[in-house]
Order: C-alpha cells, then structure tokens, then sequence
C-alpha cells in the first residue's frame, strides 16, 4: 500500500512569491492534515481538510491557505513568502475508523526561501 | 488551551539500560494519545498509541488520567532506538497537537 506522498521534495523560492505545495494521502483516508516543523519550533499544526473542506486551521496568518480535490489529495499555498517560512512542510492523512484516528506522515517537502 | 509538554530535549542511555520518555498533556475532554518517531532521514511515523494498548519495537506507554501523563518506557534499550520521539494528542478537533520532541540517544 502506497503511503503519503508529497511534491516537490525541495523547492527554493525568492522571498515575495508564493510556493505551492502537494500531497496524495494513503487510498481510502479522506482526511488531509499539514504541519510546519520549522528549526527549533516543533511540529504546527496549519491546516485539516475533510471530505473537500476545511474543518480547522492553526495559528498562520491567511496567506497560508489550500484546498482538498474531489479525489482527496490536497495543495497548501503559501503566498508572500517570508524568509521564516522556511521550514519542513509535512502532509499527513487518516481515516477515521473503528479504533480511534491514527494520523499517516508523508516524508515532507523543504521549502526554502531565499 | 490544549497542550502537551515533553520537558527532556536530549536523553541519552547506554544500551540495555531502561528508558523512559515523559509526556505531559493539558486537554479538554478525553484525547486520543500518540507516540511518534522519526529515525534519521526518515518520515515521522506511529510508533503507539494508548487506544490499542499494545507494545512495539518494546516500548510500552501507559495513559494516567490523574496525572495526565503517557510517559513511553522500554526495559532495555537498544541502539537502533536512537531517534526523535513525539509525543501527541488528538481531541475533538481530530488534528494532532505535539509535544517538542525528545532525542534519545543510545550509546553502545
């Protein structure tokens, strides 16, 4: 079974464009989460998409956005970039079924701003 | 707010001794609690979680609603254990909040 798979695995941009990012989840999980592992703040929690929509964001300002396609994978967009945007982008999916929410990781793609 | 807290950045063991990963957690209601880790230059992945109660790779966590705590222990260490360990939880919201992570080193 294919895991999560995000693209591009690195990707450097000038500071003022916007980056966009993209992630499949694992077959059958219609639940898509991103986080920000930046160096020395840890995992954030940004955004969890389900069925299409969004259900909750974490504290990022509004130039961190994305959306969820029919067929469940899912872009995260980030505009103006800023040098501190420069971090790990992890994706991640789940399925909510009997047994509690076990979240899946995809291996993350570097963003860099330069 | 919803919190949890791993107060031991580094930690390092010598190989076969115990180790214990701490875990404090500050929710409302009754999260669901993860552990994660991620070996070198590998994706982030489920390591247990307390729903299932069960033990992988030797580690075992136990959930202490009391104390709040879901403190993640082995008896004997082994190398191949070094790694990055979170600590997670999942509320009502569903989307995981994670501890910042201890690195535990094991040394031969």
């Amino acid at each position: 079974e294919a895991g999560v798979t995000q693209s591009p695995t690195h990707l450097i941009k000038t500071r003022g464009q916007q980056a966009t990012l993209r992630c499949s989840p694992i077959s059958g999980h219609t639940s898509v989460y991103w986080y920000q592992q930046a160096l020395g703040l840890g995992l954030q929690f940004l955004l969890w998409y389900d069925e299409g929509e969004e259900r909750n964001r974490g504290n990022f300002p509004p130039r961190f956005s994305g959306r969820q396609f029919p067929n469940y994978s899912s872009e995260l967009n980030v505009n103006a970039l800023e040098l501190e945007d420069s971090a790990l982008y992890l994706c991640a999916s789940s399925f909510r079924g009997r047994g509690g929410n076990t979240i899946y990781f995809g291996e993350g793609s570097w963003l860099t701003v330069v | 707010a919803q919190r949890v807290t791993q107060p031991e950045k580094l930690l390092s063991v010598f190989k076969g001794a115990p180790v214990e990963l701490k875990c404090n957690y500050s929710y409302s209601g009754s999260p669901e609690l993860f552990w994660y880790v991620q070996y070198s230059r590998q994706r982030l992945q489920l390591l247990l979680r307390h729903i299932s109660r069960e033990s992988i790779k030797g580690f075992t966590a136990d959930l202490n609603k009391g104390e709040t705590s879901f403190h993640l222990k082995k008896p004997f260490a082994q190398e191949e254990d070094s790694a990055m360990y979170y600590c997670a939880a999942s509320g009502s919201a569903r989307q995981l909040t994670f501890g910042s992570g201890t690195q535990l080193t094991v040394l031969p």
